[in-house]
């Protein structure tokens, strides 16, 4: 099993681009999820799913849109980005969401 | 806003020494778990504890929980210059169905 994958490992954007992180489980996950992390910060909840179809906002969901069709992809899309968005975004699955979760890689952002 | 506080923020000690890395939290708990992060990558699930439970094993961890004081403990015993990395607490609220709320973590250098 692969576990969780991210996709890209790092990108750089401009103010104003949009770009999408995926995020894929082979772990047949119902939960998955979405985090910031920055420094002195650290995790912050962006959105969660709690299965296809189902998805709902965490702590900092301001300028980030997710779906979710399959049980197994979970894609954060950033509409606009901005500089403050500038960060290490991390995607996780669980069989439940107050349980173990598994994190994947993370994506590093950079946002000129 | 954040649930679990790891005390202390670094932790430097030698090889060998244990480590004991402390997380206080606010509101009552369903569980309450502790990840380990390397530098530049994902985080990884150590132990999770249960409201129900006061004490856990896995290895070279032990974790106690203390739900009358709010506050958990994770001792490293023997460590190894390979546990060097930052450690979460995440919690579980025990109302509804929560999602993990983590701390800001514990950075843990352990010298040769």
């Amino acid at each position: 099993n692969a576990g969780v994958t991210q996709t890209p490992k790092f990108q750089v954007l401009k103010t104003g681009q949009s770009m999408t992180l995926q995020c894929a489980q082979d772990m047949n996950h119902e939960y998955m999820s979405w985090y910031r992390q920055d420094p002195g910060m650290g995790l912050r909840l962006i959105h969660y799913s709690v299965g296809a179809g189902i998805t709902d906002q965490g702590e900092v969901p301001n300028g980030y849109n997710v779906s979710r069709s399959t049980t197994e992809d979970f894609p954060l899309r950033l509409l606009s980005a901005a500089p403050s968005q500038t960060s290490v975004y991390f995607c996780a699955s669980s069989y439940n969401r107050g349980e173990t979760q598994y994190f994947g890689p993370g994506t590093r952002l950079l946002v000129l | 806003s954040q649930q679990g506080e790891e005390d202390p923020q670094a932790l430097s000690i030698q090889e060998g020494e244990n480590a004991t890395m402390n997380c206080s939290y606010k509101t009552s708990i369903n569980n309450l778990q502790w990840y380990r992060q390397n530098s530049g990558r994902g985080l990884v699930h150590l132990i999770l504890i249960r409201s129900n439970e006061r004490e856990k094993h896995s290895g070279r961890l032990r974790v106690t929980l203390d739900t009358s004081k709010k506050s958990s403990s994770l001792l490293i015993t023997a460590s190894r210059a390979a546990d060097t990395a930052s450690y979460f607490c995440a919690t579980a609220r025990a109302s509804g169905y929560s999602t993990l709320t983590f701390g800001k973590g514990t950075m843990l250098l352990v010298s040769p």
